[in-house]
């Protein structure tokens, strides 16, 4: 069963926590992303990572960090969380050995609110 | 700026009719061309894709075209359904020498009225 998974949906911190987003995948892709979605901005892609500890930032990285020990697990880390960024965030992953190589798969997304 | 762009942020057909997405993309290195479909509280999926070796590919209602000179895709949707009611996000990469990201418009909302 190919599947996306995050944790958690839903969280609601105050500026300047830490926060802690995790991504599963189960397809043994190589690839993981992480974008956030906000209104009128469609997708914007935070951080790339090609592998166990070899990771890219994206078009947005300023606030946030990622951590990929395992391939299976991808996480997405805000230090000291800020306002701007209560946001809609997906996890995907790709691989590009696949049939359709370069579609994502995407998990069900975390709705993060900094208050 | 906006590397891949969606001229319309919504539209609205009746069910039954024919309708157009459109995308714009300025990086004439893009190979690949995909649209992804976003339910409500869901996570996008990818709905069609092409590769720049051909300028159009169909999949039953859903037909891609790709304008390479023009540097503009399409997605065009027959005989649509309420349930095709959603976001599509159009999104393009390159998949040769690529670095497997993708770029994705902002998004149409659209919506079939039964």
């Amino acid at each position: 069963d190919m599947k996306v998974t995050q944790m958690p949906r839903y969280l609601i911190k105050r500026m300047g926590e830490n926060v802690l987003l995790e991504c599963g995948q189960d397809m043994s892709h190589e690839t993981m992303y992480w974008y956030r979605q906000d209104p009128g901005l469609g997708l914007q892609l935070i951080y790339i990572s090609y592998d166990v500890d070899s990771n890219s930032e994206g078009d947005i990285p300023k606030g946030y960090r990622v951590s990929r020990k395992k391939r299976e697990h991808f996480s997405l880390i805000l230090d000291s969380a800020k306002t701007n960024q209560t946001s809609v965030y997906f996890c995907a992953s790709s691989s590009p050995t696949g049939v359709n190589y370069a579609e994502q798969f995407f998990g069900p997304g975390t709705r993060l609110t900094v208050l | 700026g906006q590397q891949v762009k969606q001229s319309s942020p919504s539209l609205t057909v009746q069910e039954g009719g024919i309708l157009i997405l459109n995308c714009d993309y300025e990086n004439d290195m893009f190979d690949y061309f995909a649209w992804y479909k976003k339910y409500p509280d869901n996570s996008p999926t990818l709905l069609i894709s092409v590769r720049s070796n051909v300028d159009k590919r169909e999949d039953g209602r859903f037909t891609v075209f790709l304008n390479k000179s023009g540097k503009h895709f399409s997605l065009h949707i027959t005989a649509s359904q309420p349930e095709d009611t959603a976001v599509y996000l159009c999104a393009a990469g390159m998949a040769t020498g690529g670095n497997n990201k993708l770029t994705f418009g902002q998004g149409t909302v659209l919506s079939v009225i039964p």
